[in-house]
């Protein structure tokens, strides 16, 4: 059983729409990351959440600590937006979980 | 600023060889992270630094895996004996303060053991 869970594995979308990823997680969590890896290969972190919604630019991410879910969203997407997106949550002490990640393609 | 540099980039090596892996850290920042990424199960946390000292290595495969940070400038990621298995992409990723700040993580190692 993964401890964090992310819908949907892959995503397609159309230039300038608008974009959900969703992470459930299982655990208690002391806060929650949202990462974003190039198809290069590196890895920039989106996000760091404990509570509320985070806005930067065109990205928002939001967690409700209740219902075990965070949302990450993307207005107005772009190709250059076209990234594999990972969810991850840190419980108290050093234990992280990671879920598997979203990939998204956004096309022209 | 340079951001977090890891060497080599590339790493290909016969199975049993000893390798070594090395990370420069955003200057000034405490926390360290060693995380490895495998298409199998993607990415996991091996090892945390705060202030150059191992706080948690639970996620450390083996005792064939040893990371050591003799400064704040420095930390190497050691696998001896290399097994296949442990081809991954390696990344090494700092903080400012500690495990709950932003991290930056550094371009990757890839490595390969035949």
């Amino acid at each position: 059983k993964n401890e964090v869970e992310q819908s949907p594995q892959n995503l397609t979308a159309q230039e300038g729409e608008f974009i959900t990823i969703n992470c459930s997680y299982s655990v208690g969590i002391s806060a929650l990351h949202w990462l974003q890896q190039h198809p290069g290969g590196g890895i920039v972190s989106l996000f760091m959440l404990s509570s509320g919604k985070k806005k930067h630019g065109r990205l928002i991410a939001t967690i409700n600590i209740q219902e075990k879910h965070s949302s990450l969203h993307i207005t107005a997407s772009h190709p250059r937006d076209s990234a594999v997106y990972i969810c991850a949550v840190r419980r108290g002490g050093n234990q992280f979980y990671f879920g598997t990640g979203t990939s998204l393609t956004v096309i022209p | 600023d340079a951001g977090v540099i890891q060497s080599p980039r590339h790493e290909v090596t016969e199975m049993g060889q000893e390798v070594t892996l090395r990370c420069k850290p955003i200057s000034g920042h405490n926390s360290l992270f060693w995380y490895r990424q495998t298409m199998m199960r993607g990415l996991e946390l091996l090892i945390y630094f705060n202030n150059n000292v191992p706080i948690d290595d639970s996620g450390m495969p083996e005792d064939r895996f040893s990371a050591k940070m003799p400064n704040a400038s420095f930390s190497t990621l050691k696998i001896q004996p290399s097994e296949p298995r442990d081809s991954a992409v390696y990344f090494c990723a700092s903080s400012p303060f500690r495990y709950t700040d932003t991290q930056y993580f550094g371009p990757g190692t890839r490595l390969t053991v035949l």
